[in-house]
């Protein structure tokens, strides 16, 4: 039984392309978030939802948008997209109020050619 | 501004050997602490929180909050501890990382 789960695992698509990346999280934990992890390891937040409401929005394009149906699905569409947006993406989800970290997805390796 | 610094991009032991993952943190208030593991191509794990105190895979992490602190040991090496590692501090909710060290466990 995967915690988070994170589909495609692996996507290859075209400049200018509009893809989305699904998060799922059986925790019931109430925070979810995606990170992204550049081709140094580098790991930079980009979005964190708790209770359907955004609240934190680190300094990314706006082609990067969020969507969470309910508290337990955190998806990320991507709108035109650019060769610097190859990275891997993971999602993440935690208690907002509790001590334990992070449960963090498998990753969806992004490539754009 | 809260900061997580590991200044080792790349550390490289040989099996057996003891070894000591730095990590520094910049934060003014009382520190919520975690090392992070990532082995070759899959999901990063927590591995510690400075909250437990508790000992995994041999690893242990204290935090020295003179030194601001928070360094990753192990006494004996093995070729599996080959991974990347994160240092975390939690602000806010929000995990921040620090860029990352390469452990390199040799035969």
């Amino acid at each position: 039984d995967t915690a988070v789960s994170q589909t495609p695992k692996y996507l290859v698509t075209q400049m200018g392309n509009d893809k989305s990346i699904k998060c799922e999280q059986n925790l019931g934990h109430d925070t979810m978030y995606w990170y992204k992890q550049d081709s140094k390891k580098f790991l930079k937040i980009m979005f964190s939802y708790n209770n359907k409401e955004l609240i934190i929005n680190e300094t990314v394009p706006n082609r990067f948008s969020p969507k969470s149906p309910d508290k337990a699905h955190l998806n990320l569409h991507i709108n035109s997209l650019e060769l610097g947006d190859s990275a891997v993406y993971f999602c993440a989800s935690s208690l907002i109020a509790g001590d334990y970290g992070y449960t963090f997805g498998s990753g969806t390796r992004l490539t754009v050619v | 501004a809260q900061r997580v610094t590991q200044p080792e991009k790349l550390l490289s032991v040989f099996k057996g050997a003891p070894v000591e993952l730095k990590c520094n943190y910049s934060y003014s208030g009382s520190p919520e602490l975690f090392w992070y593991v990532q082995y070759s191509r899959q999901r990063l794990q927590l591995l510690l929180r400075h909250i437990s105190r508790e000992s995994i895979k041999g690893f242990t992490a204290d935090l020295n909050k003179g030194e601001t602190s928070f360094h990753l040991k192990k006494p004996f090496a093995q070729e599996e501890d080959s991974a990347m590692y994160y240092c975390a501090l939690r602000f806010a909710g929000n995990l921040i990382f620090g860029k990352g060290t390469k452990l390199s466990v040799k035969p």
